[in-house]
């Protein structure tokens, strides 16, 4: 079975300090993807980021970055000089190889971001 | 090129009524999923479908909801006789191949059951 925890509920910080986002990912699977979204107030679900599980390396893209560690289970998102454009309820979802072919996401719950200006 | 779009965007029934929620993929993508999202809540897996085949329909209350993508034309979700538990936001994905290729999000369809 798998598991998703994005225990942080709801995050504020002010504007222009670095935020992270914890994501924990529980499985027995040796393969598999996993992604972050961000949804804004507006509703819409954005894609931020897909990695695989054999890729440690971490990634950053503009202020946003991400930590993966194979060893902790965890994919955390860190935003740098956060903005307030940056608020918004942001998820982490894994797609385990054993879902390769049925492609079924599991959301984790989300944690709320509010930049406050 | 267009991404994901549903519609529509809003949607209000009576209880009893009939949902009809569609989706069009982006361009060149053949696998579609529709995922619910409750008032507070994350998002549920609900049905992933390619061109005339339903893969996997698990997250799929047994009663009242079906879903269909055929040969030509949109996704559609359908909701029979809506009771005010629909009320959500349902999200259509698409994505151009299955294992594990991502999935892009339309705008999502948010059902007021009234």
């Amino acid at each position: 079975a798998q598991k998703v925890t994005q225990a942080q509920t709801e995050i504020s910080v002010v504007e222009k300090e670095d935020v992270t986002l914890d994501c924990v990912y529980e499985t027995r699977d040796t393969t598999y993807y996993l992604f972050w979204y961000k949804q804004p107030p507006s509703g819409e679900l954005v894609f931020l980021i897909r990695r695989n599980s054999f890729d440690e390396q971490n990634e950053i893209s503009g202020r946003y970055s991400w930590n993966f560690q194979k060893s902790t289970s965890s994919f955390n998102f860190t935003i740098t000089a956060s903005q307030v454009v940056d608020s918004a309820v942001y998820f982490c979802a894994p797609l385990p190889s054993s879902n390769f072919g049925n492609e079924k996401l599991t959301f984790g719950t989300g944690t709320r971001l509010t930049i406050i200006p | 090129n267009a991404g994901v779009m549903q519609n529509p965007r809003h949607l209000v029934r009576r209880r009893g009524q009939e949902a009809r929620l569609r989706c069009s993929p982006m361009k060149g993508h053949s696998h579609v999923y529709w995922y619910r999202q409750l008032p507070e809540e994350g998002l549920k897996f609900m049905v992933y479908l390619q061109k005339e085949n339903i893969i996997d329909e698990s997250g799929m209350p047994k009663e009242r909801f079906s879903a269909e993508f055929p040969k030509e034309g949109p996704s559609i979700l359908r909701i029979q006789q809506v009771v005010r538990g629909d009320s959500a936001a349902y999200f259509c994905a698409s994505s151009p191949n299955g294992m594990g290729d991502t999935q892009y999000f339309g705008p999502g369809t948010r059902l007021t059951v009234l």
